[in-house]
């Protein structure tokens, strides 16, 4: 299973865009990267999936280089609500289990 | 139901004591997860079930961690002479198909006090 590699915390402010990277360089073929966000108190929720190249969706979008050993997550104009506990995952497509790391935390000023 | 629901929210037990902790995926969806989660601490993979199956044991912490799942529905993380250590946030999600590239959708968590 591939081991995924965040900065355990990043502090930002209202209105800037945040990028967050996750390293992966054991990333199988087969594999998606997909990020979660956890807020205090409540179970993950998912933010975002890709395989390669650029997602995007109403919320963030997702970098994802062609070796696929790295992707970022990005958060354009963050705002209080986005001080959370972000996490990279990469998994099969196949066979289940899914490893979390620790996590990045977000922390957003005012 | 509309989501993932877990019981009881919070559980408070004497050390020894034996605890179940209960999910309920979401209708239809055919794998569930149980993590484990300590204060300040990321996700710890504890079981995973396809259907009633448990193809992956291998994140239970002890034999004194179990679980099953009937129906392929409800499922429960059993804990036999818990242990201080054992306190933490009990998470169980579900996804639609087994495959780790499936979206999981969590429940609130059961928050285990083991004094």
């Amino acid at each position: 299973l591939a081991k995924t590699t965040q900065p355990i915390s990043m502090d930002s402010y209202e209105g800037q865009e945040v990028n967050i990277t996750c390293s992966h360089n054991n990333i199988a073929t087969n594999d998606y990267i997909t990020w979660y966000q956890q807020f205090p108190s409540q179970g993950p929720r998912f933010i975002i999936q890709g395989y390669k190249t650029k997602v995007t969706n109403e919320v963030a979008s997702l970098f994802i280089p062609a070796d696929r050993k790295s992707s970022t997550l990005s958060l354009p104009r963050v705002s209080l609500s986005d001080t959370a506990v972000y996490y990279c995952l990469v998994g099969a497509n196949q066979g289940g289990k899914l490893i979390f790391g620790q996590g990045t935390e977000l922390s957003v000023k005012p | 139901g509309a989501g993932v629901s877990q019981s009881p929210s919070n559980k408070v037990t004497e050390k020894g004591k034996d605890v179940e902790l209960r999910c309920d995926p979401i209708s239809g969806h055919t794998a569930l997860y149980w993590y484990r989660q300590s204060l300040g601490q990321g996700l710890e993979f504890l079981i995973y079930f396809q259907g009633n199956s448990a193809p992956d044991k291998s994140g239970l912490p002890s034999d004194r961690f179990s679980a099953e799942r009937t129906g392929g529905s409800v499922s429960t993380l059993t804990i036999q002479r818990t242990q201080q250590e054992d306190s933490a946030v009990y998470l169980c999600a579900s996804t639609l198909a087994s495959g780790g590239a499936d979206t999981q959708y969590f429940g609130p968590g059961t928050r285990l006090t083991v004094l």
